[in-house]
């Protein structure tokens, strides 16, 4: 199975900060990497698919970039509802696995 | 629009089978490249994936439970069907199904959380 590590597990950030979130697969996934956005007691929310492309949708302040094993997400002037916890997921092969999750918060 | 729904028990005993429906709509499972997979997430854990099946029919599971899963489809009903057999305490989470097209799952269902205990 393809490890998936996020870093950091946590993030504290104020209202109007940019943050980026790093993804590191085990080994390589070319593009096929997904973000997700989650919020309490809700369902994951697709971000970002191969690796820099925008769902439909999702504000441009989100942007994710990186091929092979590291990847990043970067949120730009965060705003109160961009407080959530974060995944990445390979779609590479099988089985599918998702990073640990990054919980980012308010300072 | 694209929406998915999963129904079912929400408490389970243990050693027995928890069986899940997917429904959506929105999209037909008989469309090339169409796919609906199937997420758990145990209190305040990590996402999991857990399998999938495509528009032939085509089947992924996960290796470590691969022997406990298995997903069918009713194209006509708009419905994919979960089942895992022998469930453990360990096995309380809650369960998504969601599209997959291109290969990620861009639509997700709300969620239905299975409490396995006696």
């Amino acid at each position: 199975d393809i490890q998936m590590t996020q870093s950091p597990s946590s993030l504290s950030a104020s209202v109007g900060d940019r943050v980026t979130i790093t993804c590191r697969a085990s080994q390589g996934i070319s593009k096929y990497l997904a973000w997700f956005q989650q919020k309490p007691g809700k369902a994951p929310k697709s971000l970002i698919y191969a690796a820099s492309s925008l769902q439909s949708g999702v504000p441009s302040k989100f942007s994710g970039s990186g091929s092979g094993t590291d990847f990043t997400l970067t949120i730009s002037s965060l705003q109160p509802e961009d407080f959530a916890t974060y995944y990445c997921q390979q779609y590479n092969s099988y089985p599918r696995t998702f990073g640990q999750g990054t919980k980012l918060e308010i300072k | 629009q694209i929406t998915l729904k999963e129904s079912g028990p929400t408490l389970v005993k243990p050693t027995q089978t928890l069986t899940l429906t997917c429904t959506f709509s929105g999209f037909s499972l008989s469309t090339s490249g169409v796919g609906v997979g199937w997420i758990r997430q145990p209190p305040g854990k990590a996402l999991e994936w857990l399998g999938i099946i495509y528009w032939d029919d085509d089947k992924r599971y996960s290796p470590s439970l691969k022997t406990r899963l298995t997903i069918t489809k009713d194209t006509s009903k708009k419905q994919v069907v979960f089942t895992m057999t022998s469930l453990d305490p360990v096995d309380t989470a809650t369960y998504y199904c969601a599209h997959q097209y291109g290969g990620h799952m861009d639509v997700w269902g709300q969620g239905t959380t299975v409490t396995v205990s006696s």
